[in-house]
């Protein structure tokens, strides 16, 4: 089983639905991350969790919501999708100390028409 | 603010070596990472760099000077499967939680 896992894999919705990407890790750490992807653009931060009771908004925080469920699920939520929010997004993990290395899950590619 | 310029693209041949650059403007720094990334899969760690100098990991190399705001990831003997993007990604201090912030990636292709 993946380290970090992410579901849905693909998601293909309508502009004003509520979607929530999901991701759990088993690999204990305590910080969590969403990214998303877009061509030409690459990764940028989202939102950011340090523990359960720590959530920060990134760069592009607009239109997103997050929730720290516990130490290993950290949610994403699109209120009321649009098109410029399709991309891919991806979520991480780390430790906190030493070099802090991100560990990403395989994705979620979001389509909103 | 921050910046981060690589590349867009780069080729190269099988057998070679091939050279990525990475030049950064941040307010607080601790520390550089390069990532590589296939194409629609996750991101995977290759290298970190927090020190000036060069640190060698198998055919891989990244090399870091932080009084020039500057890295590069060393590839040698090239391979087809090193066909992917390469992200430099620099954890910037003076940024609320530190979190690693990405350059838009380099798309390395290897042909035969």
């Amino acid at each position: 089983d993946a380290d970090v896992t992410q579901t849905p894999r693909n998601r293909i919705t309508k502009t004003g639905k509520r979607i929530m990407l999901e991701c759990s890790q088993t690999k204990g750490h305590d910080r969590m991350y969403w990214y998303r992807q877009d061509p030409g653009l690459g990764l940028r931060l989202i939102y950011y969790s340090f523990d359960v009771k720590d959530i920060n908004k990134g760069e592009i925080s607009d239109g997103y919501s997050v929730s720290r469920q516990a130490q290993a699920k950290f949610s994403l939520s699109l209120e009321s999708a649009i098109p410029n929010q399709t991309a891919l997004y991806f979520c991480a993990t780390s430790q906190g100390s030493g070099a802090n290395v991100l560990t990403f899950g395989a994705g979620s590619r979001l389509t909103v028409l | 603010g921050q910046n981060i310029d690589q590349p867009t693209e780069m080729t190269a041949t099988e057998g070679a070596i091939v050279q990525i650059n990475c030049t950064y403007q941040t307010s607080g720094f601790n520390g550089l990472f390069w990532y590589q990334q296939h194409a629609g899969e996750a991101p995977t760690f290759l290298s970190y760099n927090v020190l000036d100098g060069l640190e060698e990991k198998g055919r891989f190399s990244s090399f870091l000077s932080r009084s020039k705001g500057y890295s590069y990831l060393l590839l040698k003997e090239l391979q087809m499967k090193d066909s992917a993007s390469y992200l430099c990604a620099v954890r910037d201090t003076s940024q609320a939680g530190t979190a690693l912030i990405f350059g838009k990636g380099t798309t390395l292709s290897v042909s035969s």
